[in-house]
């Protein structure tokens, strides 16, 4: 099966800096990455998902790159605000796949 | 449209008890799922549901057993709770395959002492 690694496991910036999270991912047929977002004492949320026809897909201030060759994705926050402050997922699947193969999560806390 | 329920939201056990966490989702999703959730551990997939009448092990099925009762509720049973099954158990649905993206349930903290 897949094997998805995430790091860091935490991370902190100030307000308004960058958050960049990484993710690398063992099995070459995966061709789906989402991110979800878990806020503290509630569910994981799907924020963002890429598939490997793309290399990059972004919403508002987030942002995931893919680089298939190297196999690892990332997720982005820029303009970082005290709300981004949560738990952060990455998973991957690939074709024929039953489910989602999760990375461990990097808790993201935002210095205001 | 409520989504995914799951129940109870919290749950203290003895050692040795047994109990069932329910799952339903109202969504007409196809694939349903059980996961745990520890401290560094990230998301760990205990057993999933692909369709109606079907189950298969993930990651960490020891301990636990499921039944997919009709297309809408899944539900994780323990048979004799261990305090190494103190977690957070999520349950979640997708469409069909993962690609589509899932849809988590609230959570239950379980607690066994």
């Amino acid at each position: 099966g897949e094997n998805v690694e995430q790091h860091p496991s935490t991370l902190s910036v100030q307000e308004g800096d960058s958050a960049v999270i990484k993710c690398t991912y063992s099995d070459s047929a995966s061709n789906y990455f989402p991110w979800y977002k878990q806020e503290l004492g509630k569910r994981p949320q799907l924020i963002i998902d890429i598939r490997s026809n793309v290399g990059e897909k972004k919403d508002q201030r987030i942002a995931v790159t893919l680089n298939k060759t190297a196999k690892h994705f990332s997720l982005h926050i820029t303009e970082t605000q005290p709300e981004d402050s949560a738990v952060y997922f990455c998973a991957a699947s690939y074709p024929g796949a039953n489910n989602l193969f999760f990375g461990t999560g990097t808790r993201l806390t935002v210095i205001p | 449209n409520a989504g995914v329920t799951q129940t109870p939201k919290f749950q203290v056990l003895k050692t040795g008890q047994s109990m069932t966490l329910q799952c339903a989702q109202d969504m007409n999703h196809n694939s349903m799922y059980w996961y745990r959730q520890d401290p560094g551990m990230g998301l760990r997939l205990i057993y999933y549901s692909a369709s109606e009448g079907t189950t298969d092990k993930g990651e960490v099925p020891n301990g636990y057993n499921v039944s997919r009762l009709n297309k809408r509720e899944f539900s994780l049973r323990l048979e004799s709770a261990a305090p190494s099954q103190t977690s957070v158990y999520f349950c979640a649905s997708a469409e069909g395959h993962p690609s589509f993206g899932y849809t988590f349930g609230s959570g239950t903290r379980l607690t066994v002492v």
